[in-house]
């Protein structure tokens, strides 16, 4: 298994749905992030988790919600989504608190809302 | 502001090709660490090279080279005899010090590399 899981892989939602993505990490990583790609963007970082706690929202809306029981999980708890929150969903985690010494990556969970 | 610029969208080269992928940085820090990182089509991002600040020697891993120039603010990447699994996006990325008491890590947009059997 490789260090960073997430789950689902591919995920279509309807706008009133309420879903949640999966990230899992066995690396003994302190820190985990989801970032937020679009086609034709740069990476967005959404949120950061420090040993458990929140340290960073980067202004994303409410209908993203982040939940990190263990510094190995992390959840992102999705309702009332919009097409264009329509993207690839990546979960990292570092040792360091802020990354500098690298993030190691899940697969992302592709996400489509319809 | 910190900023990282991939003017290349897309390369595309013939395998067995070099070719080198350029990556310009802005920041104010004297303590920052410079990434690239590759995204091959299942969609992670894979970690290549972290290079410090203080640390300008150039680096080799395999058909992998890095240079770094402060005096330029560019950290390009270069491929050697470049190979069809080579075919992805790459990133480059900055991490700036916590001289605000924060980190900052920004991203390039990207530079798509396809390379041509």
């Amino acid at each position: 298994e490789t260090g960073v899981t997430q789950t689902p892989r591919h995920l279509v939602m309807g706008m009133t749905n309420k879903k949640s993505l999966k990230c899992e990490q066995h690396l003994g990583h302190n820190a985990m992030y989801w970032y937020k790609q679009s086609a034709k963007k740069p990476l967005e970082l959404m949120f950061v988790y420090n040993f458990k706690e929140q340290t960073e929202n980067n202004s994303v809306p409410s209908r993203f919600s982040p939940e990190c029981p263990n510094s190995s999980h992390l959840f992102l708890h999705l309702h009332t989504l919009q097409p264009e929150d329509s993207a690839l969903y990546l979960c990292a985690s570092s040792q360091a608190p802020r990354g500098q010494d690298g993030y190691t990556f899940g697969s992302g969970t592709r996400l489509t809302v319809v | 502001a910190q900023k990282v610029t991939q003017a290349q969208t897309e390369i595309s080269v013939v395998e067995k090709e070099d070719v080198t992928l350029d990556c310009v940085y802005e920041t104010r820090d004297t303590t920052y660490y410079l990434f690239w990182y590759k995204q091959p089509p299942s969609g992670e991002l894979v970690f290549l090279i972290r290079r410090n600040s203080f640390d300008e020697q150039n680096e080799i891993s395999g058909r992998y080279s890095w240079n770094f120039q402060k005096s330029t603010s560019s950290f390009n990447f270069t491929i050697t005899a470049s190979q069809v699994v080579d075919s992805a996006v790459y990133f480059c990325a900055l991490s700036e010090g916590p001289t605000s008491g924060t980190y900052k890590y920004i991203f390039g947009t990207g530079t798509r590399l396809k390379v041509l059997a």
